[in-house]
């Protein structure tokens, strides 16, 4: 069964350094998607990217943070310049027809520790 | 602010009985709604989804939804102890899901 995959499982960063998540999508999905879930907390949303553009954002997806398609395959989250509040599970999550009517499917997570 | 509201629990039950989950969300425009299941350090996990009103049945599942009401829920039948976890509701809300806090379900043996 598809699934979508994300690198690395863990990562421990020092604060201030620049992190990249990466995702790889269920191939045929066109909508792409980054969560996160603070320990004990929600699932909140960070962004949604379809046609290689972001198609929305939350408050929390501040100029720290960026997205990108570079190959037509990954999915990558770049959080510029870490802080402790940024650790985190980081999910990413794919769907073919976006939220509306149709299912995301999630990775198993990245889970960030910054110190 | 669009809102998914849900009691965090945790909601204990006995092996065989039946667990209900409820939610209520702000959005009236919202068209979709789901239930994700989640274990503890785990990914959200797909149980149902349902878009129209009324109740949808798979398995020993039945997510019920009333838009007038602005309410879904979710009947686990026969519970199982390998049902505890945390379930969480979430809903369409433009280009992306909003998910609530999440119910935390005990099944004891």
């Amino acid at each position: 069964e598809p699934e979508v995959t994300q690198t690395p499982s863990h990562q421990v960063t020092q604060m201030g350094q620049e992190v990249i998540l990466r995702c790889v999508p269920i191939s045929n999905h066109l909508y792409f998607y980054w969560y996160r879930q603070i320990l004990g907390q929600k699932v909140e949303f960070l962004v949604s990217f379809y046609n290689n553009e972001i198609s929305e954002k939350s408050e929390i997806f501040d100029d720290q943070f960026s997205v990108e398609r570079p190959d037509g395959s990954n999915f990558t989250l770049k959080i510029r310049s870490t802080k402790l509040e940024d650790s985190a599970m980081y999910f990413c999550a794919s769907g073919d027809q976006g939220v509306s009517g149709n299912t995301i499917y999630f990775g198993e997570g990245s889970w960030l520790t910054v110190v | 602010q669009k809102e998914v509201e849900q009691n965090s629990g945790p909601l204990s039950v006995p092996e065989g009985a039946i667990a209900s989950l409820n939610c209520t969300y702000s959005d009236r425009g919202s068209q979709s709604f789901f239930w994700y299941r989640q274990y503890s350090g785990k990914s959200p996990e797909l149980i149902m989804s349902i878009y129209s009103n009324g109740d949808k049945e798979d398995g020993r599942f039945t997510a019920q939804l009333n838009k007038a009401s602005q309410y879904v829920s979710l009947l686990i039948r026969d519970s199982q102890p390998s049902d505890s976890a945390t379930y969480l509701c979430a809903v369409n809300s433009i280009q992306k899901l909003v998910f609530g806090t999440g119910t935390r379900l005990l099944v004891s043996p």
